[in-house]
């Protein structure tokens, strides 16, 4: 069984700061990872995804990840955060065995300080 | 594309009536996804699609569940009878081989 665990559900940054949410994942067999954006009243956007090649993936909105496999970590960056950042974030995994469904952690508000 | 199209986007019942849920995905998409979302579980995967055809409904939480897929353009998702504890917001989400999910905007439903 595959899961994702996101360590704090609420990150609270200023503006201009760093931004790391934290995910770590559980899989059987090599995973795929996302990270998904959610605004207020709308559904989740995709922010970017691991699938097997580079290990720093590069997504939207200036947001990165890096696949560490001995870590099991999937964790989101972004060097200077934005007032517009201000969302929940979710993680989330799938097999990449022909499961297509995804896995989704708990989510991280995140909320951006003036 | 208009994107993945949900309605009701509110809906206001009380408990024991019955409620449907409905989901147009984008056109040339082959997997359709129903997602519960409350402040306490989070995001849950009740059902799946793929090719029209429900591959796993293990999320669904009871037989007061059901979800249907009679074409590529439209499922439903039913609850009969509704119970309060159903009140969360319900997102469909389709996609093209699995990988990048597009969400609906989700139906906010709240079972009195």
């Amino acid at each position: 069984a595959q899961s994702v665990t996101q360590l704090g559900s609420h990150v609270s940054v200023s503006e201009g700061a760093l931004v790391l949410l934290r995910c770590n994942y559980s899989s059987s067999v090599p995973p795929y990872l996302f990270w998904y954006v959610q605004y207020p009243n709308q559904g989740l956007q995709l922010l970017l995804k691991y699938t097997s090649a580079a290990t720093l993936v590069k997504g939207i909105n200036g947001f990165e990840a890096e696949f560490k496999k001995s870590e099991t970590s999937f964790h989101l960056t972004k060097p200077s955060a934005h007032m517009s950042d201000a969302a929940e974030y979710f993680c989330a995994v799938s097999e990449n065995t022909g499961r297509r469904a995804l896995t989704f952690g708990s989510g991280t508000r995140l909320q951006v300080q003036p | 594309d208009a994107g993945v199209i949900q309605s009701p986007r509110h809906e206001v019942t009380e408990m024991g009536q019955e409620v449907t849920l409905r989901c147009k995905p984008i056109s040339g998409h082959n997997s359709l996804f129903w997602y519960r979302q409350t402040m306490m579980r989070g995001l849950e995967l009740l059902i799946y699609f793929n090719n029209n055809v429900p591959i796993d409904d293990s999320g669904m939480p009871e037989d007061r569940f059901s979800a249907k897929m009679p074409n590529a353009s439209f499922s439903t998702l039913k609850i009969q009878p509704s119970e309060p504890r159903d009140s969360a917001v319900y997102f469909c989400a389709s996609s093209l081989s699995g990988e990048k999910l597009f969400f609906g905007s989700g139906t906010q439903l709240s079972v009195l």
